[in-house]
């Protein structure tokens, strides 16, 4: 069945630092969604790539969708305190799929 | 905008007991699903409707683990005979199927099994 891996699992940056994650699917991927979860809350949704190769921001946010459409990122500009939370890459097989999560990358900023 | 609502959202029970938990979705969202989530994991995919219908069951979920939606609109996950290894918080999350298909989801129960 279709899988979704993430990398890193944890990360720790000094606030200003960038970060990235990295998302990797098993499968082709229909579309592809970036979930952010504060501690103690529920994810949230962030944002959706559908185009093979498509780039998205979002303030210092850049969200990149792989040519093969089995691969994704996420990177941040110069952290801050309030980028803290765990990122969640979630992907779908086809349109009409459902939609399966990755392990996520917890990210810590040290101020 | 009332957002995906989740009741109860503490359940503490003892191992062999029968829970329910209720979730109510986005009023106009026609797709809805259950996701398990324990510390320092993904949501894990339980089952998904659309409208009533129920799509698919993780192939890995055990048997004592049932969900309906009867009318389309609310919908229950029951777990029988629960098990230590159910304690885990049990997230819902609704969309609509066709249009940006973003999930949003409720707070969750948080199921103790004691």
């Amino acid at each position: 069945g279709q899988q979704v891996m993430q990398i890193p699992q944890y990360q720790h940056v000094q606030e200003g630092e960038d970060f990235t994650t990295y998302c990797n699917s098993s499968t082709t991927l229909s579309n592809i969604q970036w979930y952010k979860q504060r501690p103690g809350g529920h994810p949230v949704f962030l944002i959706q790539l559908v185009k093979s190769g498509e780039v998205k921001k979002q303030k210092r946010l850049t969200f990149q969708f792989g040519e093969a459409k089995k691969n994704s990122s996420l990177h941040i500009t110069a952290t801050q305190t309030t980028d803290v939370g765990t990122y969640f890459c979630a992907g779908r097989g086809t349109s009409y799929d459902k939609v399966i999560f990755g392990p996520g990358t917890s990210l810590s900023v040290i101020p | 905008d009332t957002g995906v609502s989740q009741d109860p959202r503490h359940k503490i029970t003892k191992r062999g007991q029968n829970v329910t938990f209720r979730c109510d979705p986005i009023s106009e969202h026609n797709r809805l699903y259950w996701y398990r989530q324990t510390l320092g994991q993904g949501p894990e995919f339980l089952t998904y409707f659309q409208n009533e219908a129920q799509l698919e069951k993780s192939r890995l979920l055990s048997d004592r683990f049932s969900a309906e939606r009867p009318k389309g609109s609310f919908s229950t996950l029951e777990i029988q005979r629960t098990e230590q290894g159910d304690s885990a918080m049990y997230l819902c999350a609704s969309s609509v199927l066709g249009g940006s298909e973003k999930l949003f989801f409720g707070s969750g129960t948080q199921l103790s099994v004691l």
